[in-house]
């Protein structure tokens, strides 16, 4: 399996909702990254998780929590989000933090109402 | 923190004809620059990669070229067709002696279109 699972690939929630993204990856990579993708703007990170650690937060608001609850898996979770939050979200992994060569999952479509 | 610049930002090619993206980047500390390719909709798709110890890379139609010195690299793509219109990325990453380590910091893409 050499791919990045996201899911869901569509998901519209109002402002006072809460739900989350999930990432999976069962190819033993040991880094996975959060990216945020506005339309025609290039991937900005969110977060960098290595070995189930938190290792770079960009200022994220604390709205956005992510979770890496063991080495395949992360999670955002998402609470309390405003309109301009709406974006496409990318989760990436990595053999280990800074490796080379990412690979990306298709991206959850985020959209909020 | 690293800053990518990326130029054109549009270009139209005739098939068959080349295509060259220049990126440009500020940490010297960055050693691995990727480009990327994403289609409408779709997820952004490594297409080369080149480490700072290697000066040029190729594969098949696409080549990378990497000047240390000057802080540029760009990407060459050969022979265009009409699939290689797409939006590409170039980005930069530090290594482990930076904080930003592991942190890709993109340009702000180029919008090929190739005309049959």
């Amino acid at each position: 399996d050499t791919e990045v699972t996201q899911t869901p690939k569509h998901l519209v929630m109002g402002m006072t909702n809460k739900k989350s993204l999930k990432c999976e990856q069962h190819m033993g990579h040991r880094a996975m990254y959060w990216y945020k993708q506005k339309a025609k703007k290039p991937p900005e990170l969110m977060f960098v998780y290595s070995y189930e650690k938190l290792s770079i937060n960009e200022s994220v608001p604390s709205r956005f929590s992510p979770e890496c609850p063991n080495s395949s898996l992360l999670n955002l979770h998402l609470h309390a989000l405003q309109p301009e939050d709406s974006a496409l979200y990318l989760c990436a992994s990595s053999q280990d933090r800074g490796d080379y060569g990412y690979t990306f999952g298709s991206g959850t479509r985020l959209t909020v109402v | 923190g690293e800053n990518v610049e990326q130029h054109p930002s549009t270009l139209s090619v005739q098939e068959g004809d080349s295509a060259v993206i220049k990126c440009t980047y500020s940490d010297s500390a960055s050693n691995y620059f990727p480009w990327y390719k994403q289609e409408l909709g779709k997820r952004p798709q490594l297409i080369i990669d080149i480490r700072s110890n290697v000066g040029e890379k190729k594969d098949q139609r696409i080549a990378v070229t990497l000047n240390k010195t000057a802080k540029h690299f760009s990407l060459h793509i050969t022979e265009t067709q009409p699939e290689d219109s797409a939006v590409y990325f170039c980005a930069a990453s530090s290594g482990k002696a930076t904080d930003s380590w592991g942190k890709l910091q993109f340009g702000a893409g180029t919008q090929v279109v190739v005309t049959p």
